[in-house]
């Protein structure tokens, strides 16, 4: 079962602007992390934030957490041809005394040289 | 090393076939799962494996059979599957609650997949 709900579902930018992707989420989380994923293949790490932060960065990237309103955003600014990808935000959550990530739907970005 | 590593890339199997997906990381990590991506979708989580033991099976049909024989290796045994099946099969890894991360958690490794297709 979906954990998360990003927005936009799609997204199409020009070279050098600033992509801005959603998620929300329902539960209780340890951390939320955010993956890309190229053409079907297997998913990228790119950041995580863990429940207790609200802003953490990582070069091109920007990720704040609510935990009030149970959201996420992801900001990839200065945006290249090559960020052209599919996002998902990733919630982790403990079931049985394990952990499992639980993916949103996706933000598809492109972006337009 | 930060690689998981699946075998096969691709696989083409028929309904009556037994077949196997494999996964191999050599990151230390004593978490392993397996998760299944249909076109356009998410990963949908299928199974994960803490310190080579089953701990979650979210429901899975009995068709797909995991098996993790030592904390590098994670199997997925296939038999008798149906062509809504044909997905991109996904292992990743990371370090398990209360590992080397503590509480907090890490990110996982994900493998590029085995791409099945059930004919």
């Amino acid at each position: 079962s979906q954990q998360g709900e990003e927005d936009p579902q799609a997204l199409s930018i020009q070279e050098g602007e600033n992509a801005t992707m959603n998620c929300s989420y329902k539960t209780s989380i340890n951390n939320l992390q955010w993956y890309r994923q190229n053409s079907g293949r297997g998913l990228v790490h790119l950041i995580l934030i863990r429940s207790n932060e609200r802003e953490k960065h990582s070069g091109r990237l920007r990720v704040t957490l609510d935990t009030s309103k149970k959201s996420s955003s992801l900001l990839i600014t200065a945006s290249r041809a090559a960020d052209t990808a599919s996002y998902f935000c990733a919630t982790d959550l403990t079931q049985g005394g394990s952990e499992k990530l639980v993916f949103g739907k996706g933000t598809k970005l492109t972006v337009n040289p | 090393d930060t690689e998981v590593t699946q075998t096969p890339k691709h696989l083409v199997m028929g309904m009556t076939n037994k077949k196997s997906l494999k996964c191999e990381q050599h990151m230390g990590h004593r978490a392993m799962y397996w998760y299944k991506q249909k076109a356009k979708k998410p990963p949908e989580l299928m199974f994960v494996y803490s310190y080579e033991k089953l701990s979650i099976n979210e429901s899975v049909p009995s068709r797909f059979s995991p098996e993790c024989p030592n904390s590098s290796l994670l199997n997925l045994h296939l038999h008798a599957l149906q062509p809504e099946d044909s997905a991109l099969y996904l292992c990743a890894s990371s370090h398990p609650k209360g590992g080397v991360r503590g509480d907090t958690g890490t990110e996982a490794f994900f493998g590029q997949g085995t791409r099945l297709t059930v004919v």
